[in-house]
């Protein structure tokens, strides 16, 4: 059973940091591209980015409002994904989820399976 | 940016209902679309990839179509279970985007 656990969310001051973490479990997570979307409270799914596979030399891709501030990480040996957010805003303030992405026979990458998502607060 | 517009933002429906969701991209994405359903306090679940492919275990209830740049989830009779909010996404390109969601309500 695929399963992805979200950690590391809490209470930040603007400009701070903090590093979430994704356990994956129930598959081959070096096979996979892997994605974090969030959401801010009472609103829509925002995509923050993706990191492929090592096949694809673990390459990122970035949202705008995000670029520059947030990384994206794994380490395919443990199972984990990871969030580094730095200089945090209010607005940054959402739900993150991880996301499991498959290939689809096109080659495009669409998400499947997503964690229960972690709840940051931006705030002082 | 791919902008995705939804329609409508919200809708009254009834248990048994036939319910249609419009999802519009500001430009051309071929089939590139995925359907999410998300519950209140929940994480989003994935309904349908490939604007019309239903992801494993999902009910025949649901079905989508559409290519370029108008799709359609379609629900054929509404259930209790069914009441939510959902969201189409493009993956022709990045940023990928979401529609801003559709509330069912009942």
């Amino acid at each position: 059973e695929v399963q992805l656990v979200e950690s590391g969310g809490g209470l930040v001051q603007p400009g701070g940091s903090l590093r979430l973490s994704c356990a994956a479990s129930g598959f081959t997570l070096s096979d996979h591209y892997m994605d974090w979307v969030r959401q801010a409270p009472g609103k829509g799914l925002e995509w923050v980015g993706r990191t492929r596979n090592k096949a694809n030399s673990y390459t990122t891709e970035y949202a705008a409002s995000v670029k520059g501030r947030f990384t994206i990480s794994r380490d395919d040996s443990k199972n984990s994904l990871y969030l580094q957010m730095n200089s945090l805003k209010t607005e940054d303030t959402a739900v993150y989820y991880c996301a499991r992405t498959v290939r689809a026979t096109s080659g495009h990458y669409y998400l499947d399976y997503w964690g229960q998502g972690t709840l940051v607060t931006v705030s002082s | 940016d791919i902008q995705m517009t939804q329609s409508p933002s919200s809708l009254s429906a009834s248990v048994g209902d036939r319910v249609t969701i419009t999802c519009r991209a500001s430009q051309g994405i071929s089939n590139y679309l995925a359907w999410f359903q998300q519950k209140p306090g929940k994480a989003p679940k994935s309904l349908i990839y490939a604007a019309s492919s239903l992801e494993s275990g999902v009910p025949s209830k649901f079905s989508g179509s559409g290519s370029g740049t108008d799709f359609t989830l379609t629900i054929s009779s509404l259930q209790p279970e069914d009441f939510a909010t959902y969201y189409c996404q493009q993956y022709n390109s990045y940023p990928l985007t979401f529609g801003g969601g559709t509330k069912v309500e009942i």
